[in-house]
């Protein structure tokens, strides 16, 4: 189990436009999943921490008011990239960690999502 | 300030042959440490983790990795490479609540 899924895996927007990538536990309720962005040949940067019923944790430098996180219920996070410009071209990955299992950063992650601004 | 640095950014081996990716961290307290292997385009894939005990790890598809506390290292290895492990690696850190993740490292694999 642990299985992590993301919708669509490949998305093109044009610019100006808002786009909204879903990441969803399949078989697991997740009190918190993270949302990474990845450029080619990079590693992953923590976005964002996204806790259920609460506001999403930023990290220093990620926009709040142009990437919206919202965690709604135990298995669904979304991540809407709002007013989308080509910068923001990349690969959005989720992760997931289970409810219940503390402070123990096994993270469980999503096969990612494509996105393309022209 | 915690990090992982993962020194060798491409390695190339030869199918058959022994692997061994470095990783080195940085974290004032015992580290939960984990492998990552990521293929083109595709999310993360957990090879194996270490939180306490039994410093050699296994993981799944052949892999073992080796908690050294003096030297601040989780190096993977694997001692016969298949084609099918060419891919990105990743070694990482949990702290506050995150994962920290090293640089990755690209494995090519010559017939």
């Amino acid at each position: 189990g642990a299985v992590v899924s993301q919708h669509p895996s490949r998305v093109i927007c044009k610019s100006g436009t808002s786009v909204k990538i879903e990441c969803r536990s399949l078989d697991f309720q997740a009190t918190t999943m993270f949302w990474y962005r990845q450029f080619p040949k990079q590693s992953l940067m923590l976005m964002a921490t996204s806790n259920e019923g609460s506001k999403a944790t930023y990290e220093q430098g990620v926009e709040k008011d142009k990437f919206l996180i919202n965690h709604a219920s135990l298995t669904l996070s979304t991540l809407t990239v709002t007013s989308a410009h080509p910068e923001d071209s990349s690969f959005y990955i989720c992760s997931a960690i289970k409810s219940g299992q503390g402070a123990s950063y096994e993270q469980y992650f999503g096969p990612g999502t494509r996105l393309t601004v022209t | 300030a915690q990090s992982v640095t993962q020194p060798d950014i491409h390695i190339t081996v030869s199918e058959g042959a022994s692997l061994e990716l470095r990783c080195n961290y940085s974290y004032g307290a015992t580290p939960y440490l984990f492998w990552y292997v990521q293929s083109p385009g595709q999310g993360l894939q957990l090879l194996l983790k270490y939180f306490s005990g039994d410093t050699l790890v296994q993981g799944i598809k052949g892999f073992e990795a080796e908690f050294k506390r003096s030297q601040s290292s989780f190096n993977l290895r694997k001692p016969s490479v298949h084609w099918s492990d060419a891919a990105e690696y990743f070694c990482a850190v949990g702290a506050r609540g995150k994962l920290i993740f090293g640089q990755g490292t690209e494995l090519s694999v010559k017939p």
